[in-house]
């Protein structure tokens, strides 16, 4: 089945204890996305990769990191979370080289608390 | 800068009736891509549609149809006989595509039917 898989679901942690939340997808997309969704604000780009070792920041980049050593893999790492990247992250991924021309494959969400 | 507007945030019909959600966007691109998702209460976001910046032919999948007009930057969205299912965040989203691949997300809108 495919798929695009996010770990973890939930996460509540405290401020600057490093983190990653995982993103893998299974049917060898090139393009990959992480989101953040807010009340308000619908959702935010904060990081894309158009391939593997490519990435680019997207709107809201600051305060998070990003690495693709393999195809399938696009982890978001939070270095020093605060408070204010409490939200909603989405991981997305879709085919091509031009991932924008092709559907986008959504993971289920991981909903973070930084206390 | 890209920018979407979903100028309604909250719209409330009964069932059966036809709803339209407005989506405006601007660009300078001049190739561009335009989306519509769906964010059912469970949370997970699904793709609806995705229309290239030269095609302007309207499309219709059944009681979803969609209506793009260049000359008034607007991608708006008609669901016909709405059931209790269309509840849900719905949202507008432009991307580019000349070697930078962000997309831009409207602020979205929650459609309930009401049975």
């Amino acid at each position: 089945e495919a798929q695009v898989t996010q770990n973890p679901r939930y996460l509540i942690t405290v401020t600057g204890k490093k983190l990653t939340v995982t993103c893998s997808q299974n049917m060898n997309h090139e393009y990959m996305s992480w989101y953040r969704q807010d009340p308000g604000l619908g959702l935010r780009q904060i990081y894309y990769s158009m391939n593997v070792e490519v990435t680019d920041k997207g709107d809201v980049p600051e305060g998070y990191k990003v690495s693709r050593k393999e195809k399938r893999n696009f982890p978001l790492i939070l270095e020093s979370p605060s408070p204010n990247q409490t939200s909603l992250y989405f991981c997305a991924s879709s085919e091509g080289l031009a991932g924008l021309k092709e559907t986008q494959y959504f993971g289920p969400g991981t909903r973070l608390l930084v206390l | 800068a890209q920018k979407v507007t979903q100028a309604q945030t909250e719209i409330s019909v009964v069932e059966k009736e036809d709803v339209t959600l407005d989506c405006v966007y601007e660009t300078r691109d001049t190739t561009y891509y335009l989306f519509w998702y769906k964010q059912p209460p469970s949370g997970e976001l699904v793709f609806l549609i995705r229309r290239n910046s030269f095609d302007e032919q309207n499309e219709i999948s059944g009681r979803y149809s969609w209506n793009f007009q260049k000359s008034t930057s607007s991608f708006n969205f008609t669901i016909t006989a709405s059931q209790v299912v269309d509840s849900a965040v719905y949202f507008c989203a432009l991307g580019s595509n000349f070697g930078n691949e962000k997309l831009t997300f409207g602020t979205g809108t929650r459609l309930t039917i009401i049975p």
